[in-house]
Protein backbone atom coordinates (compact mmCIF):
# COMPACT_ATOMS: atom_id res chain seq x y z
CA UNK A 1 0.00 0.00 0.00
CA UNK A 2 1.58 3.26 -1.11
CA UNK A 3 2.27 5.91 1.89
CA UNK A 4 3.31 9.55 2.75
CA UNK A 5 7.00 9.64 3.46
CA UNK A 6 8.34 12.61 6.19
CA UNK A 7 11.83 12.84 7.08
CA UNK A 8 13.13 13.41 9.37
CA UNK A 9 11.49 11.30 12.31
CA UNK A 10 12.45 13.40 15.01
CA UNK A 11 14.04 16.71 15.25
CA UNK A 12 16.29 18.94 17.88
CA UNK A 13 17.32 22.12 17.08
CA UNK A 14 17.89 25.34 19.49
CA UNK A 15 15.96 28.08 19.28
CA UNK A 16 17.06 30.35 16.61
CA UNK A 17 18.27 27.94 14.69
CA UNK A 18 16.81 26.79 11.09
CA UNK A 19 14.77 23.42 10.71
CA UNK A 20 13.40 22.18 7.18
CA UNK A 21 10.94 19.23 7.01
CA UNK A 22 10.57 17.39 3.86
CA UNK A 23 7.28 15.47 2.65
CA UNK A 24 6.86 12.83 -0.13
CA UNK A 25 2.83 12.59 -1.05
CA UNK A 26 1.50 9.64 -2.26
CA UNK A 27 2.19 8.93 -6.26
CA UNK A 28 -0.85 10.86 -7.96
CA UNK A 29 -1.99 12.99 -5.33
CA UNK A 30 -2.32 16.56 -6.60
CA UNK A 31 -3.29 18.15 -3.04
CA UNK A 32 -0.90 18.48 -0.40
CA UNK A 33 -1.37 19.84 3.09
CA UNK A 34 0.86 20.46 6.18
CA UNK A 35 -0.28 19.77 9.74
CA UNK A 36 1.06 21.05 13.09
CA UNK A 37 0.01 19.30 16.30
CA UNK A 38 0.81 20.66 19.21
CA UNK A 39 0.49 17.16 22.05
CA UNK A 40 -3.14 17.04 23.37
CA UNK A 41 -4.49 19.06 20.41
CA UNK A 42 -5.73 18.23 16.89
CA UNK A 43 -3.73 18.57 14.13
CA UNK A 44 -3.62 22.51 12.44
CA UNK A 45 -3.90 22.84 8.76
CA UNK A 46 -0.80 25.27 7.88
CA UNK A 47 -0.68 25.13 4.44
CA UNK A 48 -2.23 23.59 1.55
CA UNK A 49 -0.92 23.04 -1.93
CA UNK A 50 -2.73 21.89 -5.37
CA UNK A 51 0.09 20.90 -7.59
CA UNK A 52 2.93 23.33 -7.01
CA UNK A 53 0.27 26.41 -6.17
CA UNK A 54 -0.27 27.27 -2.84
CA UNK A 55 -4.62 27.26 -1.86
CA UNK A 56 -4.23 28.17 1.78
CA UNK A 57 -1.63 29.59 3.95
CA UNK A 58 -3.77 31.34 6.17
CA UNK A 59 -2.56 29.99 8.93
CA UNK A 60 1.04 29.87 8.01
CA UNK A 61 3.22 32.33 10.37
CA UNK A 62 4.58 33.83 7.07
CA UNK A 63 7.60 35.78 9.47
CA UNK A 64 9.42 32.36 10.22
CA UNK A 65 7.77 29.50 8.31
CA UNK A 66 7.83 28.73 4.27
CA UNK A 67 6.55 25.92 2.52
CA UNK A 68 7.33 25.05 -1.20
CA UNK A 69 6.43 21.90 -3.70
CA UNK A 70 8.38 23.07 -6.51
CA UNK A 71 7.25 20.40 -9.22
CA UNK A 72 4.22 19.41 -7.84
CA UNK A 73 5.35 16.21 -6.51
CA UNK A 74 7.42 16.42 -2.66
CA UNK A 75 7.59 19.21 -0.69
CA UNK A 76 9.30 21.04 2.12
CA UNK A 77 8.47 23.23 5.24
CA UNK A 78 11.13 25.25 6.88
CA UNK A 79 11.36 27.28 10.25
CA UNK A 80 13.37 30.11 10.06
CA UNK A 81 14.39 31.03 13.33
CA UNK A 82 13.13 27.82 14.72
CA UNK A 83 11.13 29.55 18.74
CA UNK A 84 10.65 27.25 21.89
CA UNK A 85 6.66 27.56 20.79
CA UNK A 86 7.45 25.63 17.85
CA UNK A 87 7.88 22.16 19.44
CA UNK A 88 5.14 20.06 17.88
CA UNK A 89 4.34 17.36 15.52
CA UNK A 90 4.27 18.19 12.22
CA UNK A 91 2.57 16.58 9.64
CA UNK A 92 1.92 15.52 6.20
CA UNK A 93 -0.61 14.58 4.43
CA UNK A 94 -2.20 14.04 0.63
CA UNK A 95 -4.92 13.60 -1.14
CA UNK A 96 -6.61 12.98 -4.77
CA UNK A 97 -9.21 15.20 -4.96
CA UNK A 98 -8.63 19.20 -5.34
CA UNK A 99 -11.37 19.77 -2.64
CA UNK A 100 -10.49 18.59 0.87
CA UNK A 101 -13.05 17.54 2.96
CA UNK A 102 -14.73 15.16 0.43
CA UNK A 103 -12.33 12.49 -0.14
CA UNK A 104 -8.97 10.35 2.06
CA UNK A 105 -6.29 12.32 3.79
CA UNK A 106 -3.67 9.92 4.00
CA UNK A 107 -1.02 10.92 6.82
CA UNK A 108 2.55 10.50 6.91
CA UNK A 109 3.94 9.18 9.85
CA UNK A 110 5.10 13.10 10.98
CA UNK A 111 7.88 14.72 12.03
CA UNK A 112 8.60 15.38 15.58
CA UNK A 113 10.22 18.91 16.03
CA UNK A 114 11.96 19.70 19.56
CA UNK A 115 13.14 23.02 20.28
CA UNK A 116 15.46 23.69 23.23
CA UNK B 1 -15.73 28.00 9.80
CA UNK B 2 -18.12 25.02 10.79
CA UNK B 3 -16.22 24.46 13.91
CA UNK B 4 -16.73 20.54 15.53
CA UNK B 5 -17.87 19.60 19.00
CA UNK B 6 -16.94 16.50 20.20
CA UNK B 7 -16.57 14.14 24.01
CA UNK B 8 -12.97 15.13 25.06
CA UNK B 9 -12.76 11.49 26.38
CA UNK B 10 -14.82 8.60 26.25
CA UNK B 11 -14.23 5.21 28.34
CA UNK B 12 -16.12 1.10 27.30
CA UNK B 13 -15.35 -2.05 27.93
CA UNK B 14 -14.10 -4.73 25.20
CA UNK B 15 -16.97 -6.26 22.97
CA UNK B 16 -19.04 -2.94 23.35
CA UNK B 17 -20.35 -0.71 20.86
CA UNK B 18 -19.90 3.03 21.13
CA UNK B 19 -21.17 5.96 19.58
CA UNK B 20 -19.37 8.99 19.36
CA UNK B 21 -21.45 12.18 18.77
CA UNK B 22 -19.86 15.61 16.92
CA UNK B 23 -21.62 18.81 16.84
CA UNK B 24 -21.29 21.04 13.41
CA UNK B 25 -23.91 23.53 13.93
CA UNK B 26 -22.71 25.64 11.30
CA UNK B 27 -22.22 22.98 8.38
CA UNK B 28 -22.61 24.66 4.56
CA UNK B 29 -24.29 22.89 2.12
CA UNK B 30 -21.43 21.23 0.42
CA UNK B 31 -19.38 20.09 3.41
CA UNK B 32 -18.66 16.32 4.37
CA UNK B 33 -18.27 14.76 7.20
CA UNK B 34 -15.21 12.90 8.03
CA UNK B 35 -13.89 10.88 10.62
CA UNK B 36 -10.11 9.86 11.57
CA UNK B 37 -8.71 7.76 14.20
CA UNK B 38 -4.94 8.97 15.65
CA UNK B 39 -2.97 6.53 17.51
CA UNK B 40 0.23 7.97 19.64
CA UNK B 41 2.78 9.58 17.96
CA UNK B 42 1.05 8.54 14.28
CA UNK B 43 -0.83 10.31 11.55
CA UNK B 44 -4.10 10.18 11.50
CA UNK B 45 -5.93 7.30 9.74
CA UNK B 46 -9.49 8.09 7.83
CA UNK B 47 -12.25 5.88 9.13
CA UNK B 48 -15.45 7.28 7.18
CA UNK B 49 -16.86 9.88 5.38
CA UNK B 50 -20.39 10.75 4.85
CA UNK B 51 -22.81 13.40 3.45
CA UNK B 52 -26.20 12.57 4.95
CA UNK B 53 -27.79 9.64 5.65
CA UNK B 54 -25.96 6.40 6.72
CA UNK B 55 -22.83 4.96 5.67
CA UNK B 56 -21.07 1.98 6.42
CA UNK B 57 -17.75 0.16 5.89
CA UNK B 58 -16.05 -2.73 7.14
CA UNK B 59 -14.92 -0.69 10.57
CA UNK B 60 -17.34 1.53 11.32
CA UNK B 61 -21.00 3.00 10.34
CA UNK B 62 -21.79 6.66 10.29
CA UNK B 63 -25.59 8.31 11.06
CA UNK B 64 -26.17 11.63 9.94
CA UNK B 65 -29.52 13.23 10.58
CA UNK B 66 -31.57 15.27 8.21
CA UNK B 67 -30.54 18.81 9.63
CA UNK B 68 -26.66 17.72 9.29
CA UNK B 69 -26.04 19.19 12.35
CA UNK B 70 -24.67 16.90 13.97
CA UNK B 71 -23.27 12.73 13.30
CA UNK B 72 -22.44 9.52 15.03
CA UNK B 73 -19.26 7.46 14.36
CA UNK B 74 -20.42 4.29 15.46
CA UNK B 75 -17.78 1.19 16.68
CA UNK B 76 -19.15 -2.37 16.38
CA UNK B 77 -17.57 -4.53 19.49
CA UNK B 78 -14.52 -2.33 20.33
CA UNK B 79 -11.53 -4.19 21.14
CA UNK B 80 -7.95 -2.82 22.82
CA UNK B 81 -6.53 -1.31 19.69
CA UNK B 82 -9.11 0.86 19.51
CA UNK B 83 -7.95 2.75 22.21
CA UNK B 84 -6.94 5.89 20.19
CA UNK B 85 -8.24 9.44 19.87
CA UNK B 86 -11.21 10.15 17.00
CA UNK B 87 -11.56 13.08 15.13
CA UNK B 88 -14.62 15.12 13.48
CA UNK B 89 -13.66 16.90 10.34
CA UNK B 90 -16.34 18.70 8.57
CA UNK B 91 -15.01 20.92 5.28
CA UNK B 92 -15.81 21.23 1.70
CA UNK B 93 -12.64 23.67 1.00
CA UNK B 94 -9.70 26.15 1.36
CA UNK B 95 -9.79 27.46 4.35
CA UNK B 96 -12.14 25.41 5.78
CA UNK B 97 -10.63 22.15 7.48
CA UNK B 98 -10.94 21.97 10.91
CA UNK B 99 -9.65 18.88 13.26
CA UNK B 100 -10.73 20.16 16.87
CA UNK B 101 -9.57 18.37 20.04
CA UNK B 102 -11.08 14.98 19.10
CA UNK B 103 -12.92 12.62 21.50
CA UNK B 104 -9.94 10.20 23.02
CA UNK B 105 -11.56 6.29 23.74
CA UNK B 106 -10.20 4.28 26.16
CA UNK B 107 -11.45 0.61 25.67
CA UNK B 108 -11.00 -1.22 29.56
CA UNK B 109 -10.51 -4.86 29.48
Amino acid sequence: EAEVAQSPRYKITEKSQAVAFWCDPISGHATLYWYRQILGQGPELLVQFQDESVVDDSQLPKDRFSAERLKGVDSTLKIQPAELGDSAMYLCASSLAPTPGQDTQYFGPGTRLTVL
Amino acid sequence: LAKTTQPISMDSYEGQEVNITCSHNNIATNDYITWYQQFPSQGPRFIIQGYKTKVTNEVASLFIPADRKSSTLSLPRVSLSDTAVYYCLVGSGANNLFFGTGTRLTVIP
